[in-house]
Parts: structure tokens; C-alpha cells; sequence
């Protein structure tokens, strides 16, 4: 089956790394992504992974793909408090080309 | 300018009552979907459309009707609307539903039934 999981809440102070973790179990996944919403808007692309890389870096993000244990996270460097917002991961199913988003992590930053 | 737009953006409605939302990206993509999202922000994706062609419809009751005129606008009629029709609904759209799939979302319809 197609289940997507992430841990619900994470709490950082302005300055430090947010790491935000997601789990999937489609091995069929083709690519896996991150969105990002912010209160009353819809979900904005943040950055995304093909299955048979590991890593890609963008900026202050830094996603980490383990396809052996399904294993995605994104890390933002430097958290800012208008990174707050609720994080989804998504992983696009290779046999049926649907995205299955996951419960989604929602990042409060401290000042 | 706005790539995907939805209107409305509020929707405040009886029980039983039939209402619509509308949608249109001006992005030239060939995909659209239609996503629920409830109140604990689970997102599940509804529909989608193929150059005006139905090409994912999930187990949704038969009271949502999506409509197609062209590649650029997907409705969603609601029938008899319930409580439990509450929700936020987002389009959204893709230049391809069978490669990359970067999907571009709307703001959303904030849909209430009382």
C-alpha cells in the first residue's frame, strides 16, 4: 500500500537546523517531494528528489533520501521565523503516478 | 497573474444544499486535481484531469462531480451537501501527470456547511 508518515510538530529556535522527517512505504516511488504551507495559502513546491539519488541541496535546504529504508528528511539551514509553516512530504507512486502526501509537520521557529 | 486561482475562497452553506468551486490555471499544463483537506490538514487527492479527460478518481461518494470545459478550468459540484463535507479544497494543476509532476496549488476553498 501507499502510506506516507511524518511526526507532527517541531519546535527550533531562529538560527538553528530544523530537520524534518518523513517515512514511506511505496517502493515504487519514482520521485519524492517537500511543500511547504503557510497559514490560509495553498501548498508552494520546495524541492524534490528523483528515487536513485541521495542527497540534493538547495540553498539552506538539504534533502536526504534512504531509498533502503524509506527514509526522506529535509533540513533547513539557518531557520528562519518565516519559515514557519506545516511541512508535507510527498512520494509520487511509480504505478500509478499519483502523489501520496504525507500527514505533515507542522515547523513553529522561536525567536 | 495568478497561476492557479480558485473562487471562492469561502463557502459557507446548509446541509442539503448543491454548490460549486470553480477553477483555472494559466500555466498551458494539461493536468488539474482536486484535493481535500481536513481539519487535522490530511491532504487526499479527489480527481484529475488529463487534457479534459478523467484520469484518477478516488473513492469520492457520488455527490462530487468534477467538470472540465477545457484544459484550463476544473469544477467541482457538490451535491446535497453534509457536515462532514467541511473542509478546505485545493486545485491544483501539472504540466504532465506522467513524469516530474510538479504540481502548483491553489489558495484553496475554505468550504463550511453548517
Amino acid at each position: 500500500g501507499e502510506d506516507v508518515e511524518q511526526s507532527l510538530f517541531l519546535s527550533v529556535r531562529e538560527g538553528d537546523s530544523s530537520v524534518i522527517n518523513c517515512t514511506y512505504t511505496d517502493s515504487s516511488s519514482t520521485y519524492l517531494y517537500w511543500y511547504k504551507q503557510e497559514p490560509g495559502a495553498g501548498l508552494q513546491l520546495l524541492t524534490y528528489i528523483f528515487s536513485n539519488m541521495d542527497m540534493k541541496q538547495d540553498q539552506r535546504l538539504t534533502v536526504l533520501l534512504n531509498k533502503k529504508d524509506k527514509h526522506l528528511s529535509l533540513r533547513i539551514a539557518d531557520t528562519q521565523t518565516g519559515d514557519s509553516a506545516i511541512y508535507f512530504c510527498a512520494e509520487k507512486s511509480g504505478a500509478t503516478n499519483k502523489l501520496i502526501f504525507g500527514t505533515g509537520t507542522l515547523l513553529a521557529v522561536q525567536p | 497573474d495568478t497561476a492557479v486561482s480558485q473562487t471562492p475562497k469561502y463557502l459557507v452553506t446548509q446541509m442539503g444544499n448543491d454548490k460549486s468551486i470553480k477553477c483555472e490555471q494559466n500555466l498551458g499544463h494539461d493536468t488539474m486535481y482536486w484535493y481535500k483537506q481536513d481539519s487535522k490538514k490530511f491532504l487526499k487527492i479527489m480527481f484529475s484531469y488529463n487534457n479534459k479527460e478523467l484520469i484518477i478518481n478516488e473513492t469520492v461518494p457520488n455527490r462530487f462531480s468534477p467538470k472540465s470545459p477545457d484544459k484550463a478550468h476544473l469544477n467541482l459540484h457538490i451535491n446535497s451537501l453534509e457536515l462532514g463535507d467541511s473542509a478546505v479544497y485545493f486545485c491544483a494543476s501539472s504540466r504532465q501527470f506522467t513524469t516530474l509532476n510538479e504540481q502548483f496549488f491553489g489558495p484553496g476553498t475554505r468550504l463550511t456547511v453548517l
